[in-house]
């Protein structure tokens, strides 16, 4: 059982490259978002999604974009990297009844040169 | 705006100790709080709280939401040093799902 799966785990990147992170749920959860988080700033929401073709912004959605073709997947898009985006970023999904807790991956920690 | 604030953000203990973690929050229709515990990576959850559950225990863990004083508190008593970690509270904003966090309290234990 997988859960949610975020790759990749590690990555540097330059000042305006672009790149990709993926986030993976096998529970069949409806719900799923994307945080970073950043050391004193807890986690903030970047992007939700609250099923397939369903995107939205969250708290800090500037640099970012997201899409949902899948119920399983929801990547992260970085256009073009700014040093400022270095954190780690989580991927997290719910089931979308009423409230329910978020399972989260493990992580991917963003360096920006 | 849906406000959570956590205390203390740091604090170091002795195994054994028994801690008070704190957690007040300002949100428009409350339904419920969530405690996550975050070690070297994801975080994972620990209780949620509702209107009808007010009151969560697990092991040496347990946790109680205020709903008067708008405030939730997490215990632990006779710390390990596994529990060294970083505690999170959230709470669910207007749209059900998106969670506004606290910036976490760092919990140390230790020998």
């Amino acid at each position: 059982n997988a859960g949610v799966t975020q790759t990749p785990k590690f990555q540097v990147l330059k000042t305006g490259q672009s790149m990709t992170l993926q986030c993976a749920q096998d529970m069949n959860h409806e719900y799923m978002s994307w945080y970073r988080q950043d050391p004193g700033m807890g986690l903030r929401l970047i992007h939700y999604s609250v099923g397939a073709g369903i995107t939205d912004q969250g708290e800090v959605p500037n640099g970012y974009n997201v899409s949902r073709s899948t119920t399983e997947d929801f990547p992260l898009r970085l256009l073009s990297a700014a040093p400022s985006q270095t954190s780690v970023y989580f991927c997290a999904s719910s089931y979308s009844s009423g409230v329910k807790p978020q399972h989260f991956g493990d992580g991917t920690r963003l360096s920006i040169l | 705006e849906d406000k959570v604030v956590q205390s203390p953000l740091s604090l170091v203990v002795h195994e054994g100790d028994t801690v008070t973690l704190n957690c007040s929050y300002e949100v428009t229709n409350f339904r419920s709080l969530l405690w996550y515990k975050q070690e070297k990576k994801a975080p994972t959850f620990l209780f949620m709280l509702t209107s009808s559950g007010i009151e969560k225990k697990s092991g040496r863990l347990s946790s109680i939401l205020d709903k008067k004083e708008l405030s939730s508190i997490l215990n632990i008593t006779a710390t390990q040093t596994g529990d060294s970690a970083i505690y999170l509270c959230a709470v669910p904003g207007a749209g059900s799902y998106q969670l506004t966090f606290g910036k976490g309290t760092k919990l140390s234990v230790i020998p």
